[in-house]
């Protein structure tokens, strides 16, 4: 069975940085690309961007650039994203997910990242 | 960035209607178009898949359009189950993008 287990949720300080974790299993870990999706409460979704951990090669939507940093570790079957330079606007659900079929068929459970002093 | 026009904003419908979601590409996406339903408190789930392929254990009263650059979500036979928020999602180019939603209330 297909399963992306994310961290913990995060309260941090503006002008912090945070980093998430997205462990995987039932599944080849290098052989599906891991995406990063934003959700703001009450609001849409937002595709961050993509890392393919056999490669190491990242695709970033241009809006998380410099904001966003995907790496992935396949010692541990673990896609990490960190945030950095905190601020309200950040404050959010993070998403990872993976495409098998090209489309987001498997989910993490969402990690809530509130940024506050 | 392909944008994606999703109407309407919510819905509200009896058990056993059948409602229609839609969602407008700003350019052509070649059927690269996917459906997700998402609960509060939960992750989004996929739908349909290539604009009217259904996903695995998704019920057969969900189904997916297209016409042109204007793409349909149509859910037969309301259930209760079937309260959530719907989006849409073009996978043809990055940055992969959504619409705003769909909000789908059961009167």
């Amino acid at each position: 069975e297909v399963k992306l287990q994310q961290s913990g949720d995060e309260l941090v300080r503006p002008g912090a940085s945070v980093k998430i974790s997205c462990k995987a299993s039932g599944y080849t870990f290098t052989s599906y690309s891991m995406h990063w999706v934003k959700q703001r409460p009450g609001q849409g979704l937002e595709w961050i961007g993509a890392i393919i951990p056999i490669i190491d090669t990242t695709e970033y939507n241009q809006k998380f650039k410099g904001k966003a940093t995907l790496t992935a570790d396949k010692s541990s079957n673990t896609a990490n994203m960190e945030l950095s330079r905190l601020t309200s606007e950040d404050s959010a659900v993070y998403y990872c997910a993976i495409t098998t079929t090209g489309y987001f068929d498997y989910w993490g459970q969402g990690v809530m990242v509130t940024v506050s002093s | 960035d392909i944008q994606m026009t999703q109407s309407p904003a919510s819905l509200s419908a009896s058990l056993g209607e059948t409602v229609s979601i839609e969602c407008l590409a700003s350019e052509d996406i070649y059927s690269n178009l996917a459906w997700y339903q998402q609960k509060p408190g939960k992750s989004p789930q996929l739908l349909i898949y290539y604009a009217s392929s259904l996903q695995d254990g998704v019920p057969s009263r969900f189904s997916g359009s297209e016409s042109g650059t204007q793409y349909s979500l149509e859910i037969n036979s309301l259930q209760p189950e079937d309260e959530g928020d719907y989006f849409c999602q073009q996978s043809y180019k990055f940055p992969y993008t959504f619409g705003a939603g769909t909000k789908l209330e059961l009167k």
